[in-house]
């Protein structure tokens, strides 16, 4: 079993769309989730991060962590053609400390179509 | 805003070279990384690095790589003998004092 599952779509939706991306994962010594964007040939953008389980909203985007079930979802409301990217989930035991190295997902390709 | 800032954007070298590849981090940051990604498939973690040591490396960071911050402001991978697997887009990292990571534009590494 993969460490951390992502769909890699492609996705496609029309501009206004609410946009439904997730993760599953099998450590359970994740604690820290991470989604980040990445246009083409550049490098991951942080998006938003949360600790543990629960919500977390800015602007137009919420993540939300469901531990018990190890699923992380990442909620885009009414998208534009600018969200157009993919989007990589990545996560961590911990934070702060030495290492603390990322475990991404293979990403989720998004297009938000006019 | 600061950014992770990667030279060059793309290196180019034939198979058995050796290739250095250049990061600056944030200037305020004391955490390094460096990532790959091979085309289609996911970042993959390869070393994290601090105060002039390795913290932690991945199986995939054998003899063949090897970090360096030869002075305030650089952090640099090195390739010793390149093979045609190490084709790849490299990413640095630098971490703030909460711990998040933010990442470089990358350097893309063509192994001919």
């Amino acid at each position: 079993q993969k460490e951390v599952e992502q769909d890699p779509g492609p996705l496609s939706v029309p501009e206004g769309a609410i946009v439904s991306l997730n993760c599953t994962y099998s450590n359970s010594a994740f604690q820290y989730f991470m989604w980040y964007r990445q246009y083409s040939r550049k490098g991951p953008e942080l998006l938003m991060y949360t600790y543990s389980s629960g919500n977390k909203e800015d602007g137009r985007f919420t993540a939300q962590v469901d531990k018990s079930s190890k699923y992380i979802s990442l909620f885009i409301r009414d998208s534009q053609p600018s969200d157009s990217a993919t989007y990589l989930c990545a996560m961590s035991v911990g934070l702060t400390g030495g290492g603390n190295k990322l475990t991404f997902g293979t990403g989720t390709q998004l297009k938000v179509e006019l | 805003e600061p950014e992770v800032t990667q030279t060059p954007s793309h290196q180019v070298t034939q198979m058995g070279q050796e290739v250095i590849l250049r990061c600056v981090p944030i200037s305020n940051h004391l955490y390094f990384y460096w990532y790959r990604q091979i085309l289609g498939q996911k970042v993959e973690f390869l070393v994290s690095f601090y105060n002039n040591e390795i913290s932690e490396k991945s199986e995939i960071f054998d003899d063949q790589f090897s970090v360096e911050r030869p002075d305030g402001s650089n952090f640099t991978l090195k390739i010793r003998s390149t093979k045609l697997e190490d084709s790849a887009m490299y990413f640095c990292a630098s971490r703030d004092t909460g711990g998040l990571q933010y990442f470089g534009a990358g350097t893309r590494l063509s192994v001919l």
